[in-house]
């Protein structure tokens, strides 16, 4: 079982801010580093998929970036939105997905 | 595509009874992933199944817990002897294959009395 860190816990910007989070996680007996956004009361939703060290990938406002060699990834959110309030979470793939415990975002109008 | 479906979607029982969950996947997708997720907590992997074979079971799972994917299609998650702490969220997913994302159900919520 890999130990997977997201920082912060949680954050709360301002509409029209950007902002960032970081998961970290044992660079070692990993293949690929997912991260998902989960509403509430809706199910998880895949972001990326990533395996290359020096990975980045984009998904219109949201871009993420990653590190295998010292294992962690940064997940970008430029211009936030009140719609993108939601719990972050990444999971490196070893066996299995090892979820961390997520970055709850709170976007305020 | 009707995406993940999960039922039922709420499930209250008393400590003591058995519980059963279904999953049925995205119809294409070969990989089915049951996780529990408890407050403040990311999903928690138990075990996924590749087609009908179950490939994985988390050293977490104790014996009370079984799951089945009789046809490669849908899986049911069996508690017996439901303790309290087995409340939580049940969440299934699936994907066409590793290193692929995984699309989630909405969840089963247990609670035991």
């Amino acid at each position: 079982i890999l130990n997977v860190e997201q920082s912060p816990q949680s954050l709360h910007v301002q509409e029209g801010d950007s902002t960032n989070f970081t998961c970290s996680f044992p660079s070692s007996n990993f293949y690929a580093l997912h991260w998902y956004r989960w509403e509430t009361a809706k199910s998880p939703e895949a972001l990326f998929v990533m395996t290359l060290n020096g990975d980045e990938k984009k998904k219109g406002r949201i871009s993420a970036t990653l590190n295998t060699k010292e294992g962690y990834s940064y997940l970008y959110i430029k211009g936030s939105q009140p719609e993108d309030s939601a719990t972050y979470l990444c999971a490196p793939a070893a066996r299995q997905l090892t979820f961390g415990s997520g970055t709850q975002l709170t976007v305020l109008p | 595509d009707t995406g993940v479906s999960q039922n039922p979607r709420h499930k209250i029982t008393k400590r003591g009874q058995n519980v059963t969950f279904r999953c049925d996947p995205i119809s294409e997708h070969n990989r089915l992933y049951w996780y529990r997720q408890t407050l403040g907590q990311g999903p928690e992997f138990l075990t996924y199944f590749q087609n009908e074979a179950q490939l994985e079971k988390s050293r977490l799972l104790s014996d009370r817990f079984s799951a089945e994917r009789p046809k490669g299609s849908f899986s049911t998650l069996e508690i017996q002897r439901t303790e309290q702490g087995d409340s939580a969220m049940y969440l299934c997913a699936s994907s066409p294959g590793s290193n692929q994302p995984q699309h989630f159900g909405d969840g089963t919520r247990l609670s035991i009395l």
